[in-house]
């Protein structure tokens, strides 16, 4: 079956310019996590929903940042006034359900490099 | 004290032989235990997940848990070429909601 998928898989923008990042994870997936990777680094928990509502938004570094996931399945990362410090791969993954047991699989990554 | 260490490498072994990566852990109270394959320029790939004491072998790869000395590690037998790559550890700790933390990552290379 088809894995997770995000678009864009590149994004360049001008610093201030706000951005928008796509994740579609796998179907059926009731949870759905996003994740910042800078290089050399291991990937960095932002935000975790489960269903429509964040659960967890603890990850994301301020409040330039926001995730929705309006109907349980897309989700959308926003960030506003971006800034060059955001330059990284974001990672999205889904799992079946949410929980410590639960295996999470990651989709493709959005390279935002913010010039 | 960093939450999951991973010696960065390279390690480098040869064909054929069997590749040790090793993960450090600091929540004793950490639960859930992955270790994930990352090429260059690629997303993390999911190839263990072990959650209690003991070992766990699925084909050439063998994860190793010991809660007491908070230490889990992945063992690659037969090392392929195609193994080179960046392995990543990650664990959940208890209460995060399934977040997961990872190390930075070990990066294997697997010679000729």
């Amino acid at each position: 079956g088809a894995g997770v998928s995000q678009t864009p898989s590149n994004k360049v923008t001008e610093k201030g310019k706000y951005v928008e990042l796509r994740c579609d994870p796998i179907s059926g997936h009731t949870a759905l996590y996003w994740y910042r990777q800078s290089l050399g680094q291991g990937p960095e928990f932002l935000i975790y929903f489960q269903g429509t509502g964040a659960a967890d938004d603890s990850g994301l570094p301020n409040d330039r940042f926001f995730a929705v996931r309006p109907e349980g399945s897309v989700s959308t990362l926003k960030i506003q006034r971006t800034e060059r410090g955001d330059s990284a791969v974001y990672l999205c993954a889904s799992s079946p359900l949410a929980g410590g047991y639960n295996e999470q699989f990651f989709g493709p990554g959005t390279r935002l490099t913010v010039l | 004290q960093k939450e999951v260490e991973q010696n960065s490498g390279p390690l480098s072994v040869p064909e054929g032989a069997i590749a040790s990566l090793n993960c450090t852990y600091s929540d004793r109270g950490s639960q859930s235990f992955f270790w994930y394959r990352q090429y260059s320029g690629k997303s993390p790939e999911l190839i263990m997940s072990i959650y209690s004491n003991g070992d766990k072998e699925d084909g050439r790869f063998t994860a190793q848990l010991n809660k007491a000395s908070q230490y889990v590690s992945l063992l690659i037998r037969d090392s392929q070429p195609s193994d080179s790559a960046t392995y990543l550890c990650a664990v959940i700790r208890a209460g995060t909601a399934s977040k997961l933390t990872f190390g930075t990552g070990t990066r294997l290379q697997v010679t000729l």
